[in-house]
């Protein structure tokens, strides 16, 4: 398996535009989690998924975060409009029924 | 709400120490403990999953263990190398399966 892809690895965008963030989990695995990363606050839980379905987005920020997941091999998390202090890296994982955790190797967001 | 401390924050030792990374965690009615590292500008890799009806786990050079009583665990790295070097992170997950993380403990082994 080739593990969590995320995509892209690095994004670089304008205050005020829109940033959506792709992310595939490991085949068979029913969990999906979106965490964001900064060194002031380290690793937060953004919003999960289990079968599809959101459990839990205490974490989202903002109403300008959203995220998706369309089907079980897919998932999105989308900011609009971005702002600067969204600037983090922003990492997708997937489990199966919780029994370990597969991090994707992040997407550097900077928001200029 | 779940609190996870990692003590010590930053740990420099010599090549070839045997050293321990300590990890506390309020909620005990965890899932499961996993510890992960991670390099420098790099995601998280997974080091030992440990399942809340464990006591530790194993794997080469790394021996993690817990307590959920008393709400604690420990990572063990025997013979410390450089390439050992990086962060390590306690993640306890709760019954809903999401994972809490602590702030790491930094570690530098010298050659």
């Amino acid at each position: 398996d080739a593990g969590v892809i995320q995509s892209p690895r690095h994004e670089v965008t304008e205050m005020g535009q829109e940033v959506t963030l792709r992310c595939k989990p490991i085949s068979g695995h029913d969990y999906l989690f979106w965490y964001r990363q900064t060194m002031m606050r380290g690793l937060e839980l953004l919003i999960y998924f289990n079968n599809n379905v959101p459990i839990d987005d205490s974490g989202m920020p903002e109403d300008r975060f959203s995220a998706k997941m369309p089907n079980a091999s897919f998932s999105t998390l989308k900011i609009q409009p971005s702002e600067p202090r969204d600037s983090a890296v922003y990492f997708c994982a997937s489990s199966q029924k919780g029994l370990g955790y597969t991090f994707g190797s992040g997407t550097r967001l900077t928001v200029v | 709400k779940q609190e996870v401390t990692q003590i010590p924050a930053a740990l420099s030792v010599p090549e070839g120490e045997n050293l321990v990374l300590n990890c506390s965690f309020t909620d005990s009615a965890i899932y499961n403990l996993q510890w992960f590292r991670q390099d420098p500008g790099k995601g998280l890799t997974s080091l030992l999953l440990i399942q809340s009806s464990q006591r530790e786990q194993t794997s080469g050079r790394l021996n993690a263990s817990l307590d959920k009583s008393s709400g604690r665990s420990t990572l063990y790295i025997a013979a410390s190398q450089p390439g050992d070097s990086a962060t390590y992170l306690c993640a306890p997950s709760g019954s809903a399966r999401q994972l809490t993380f602590g702030s790491g403990t930094q570690l530098t082994v010298l050659p």
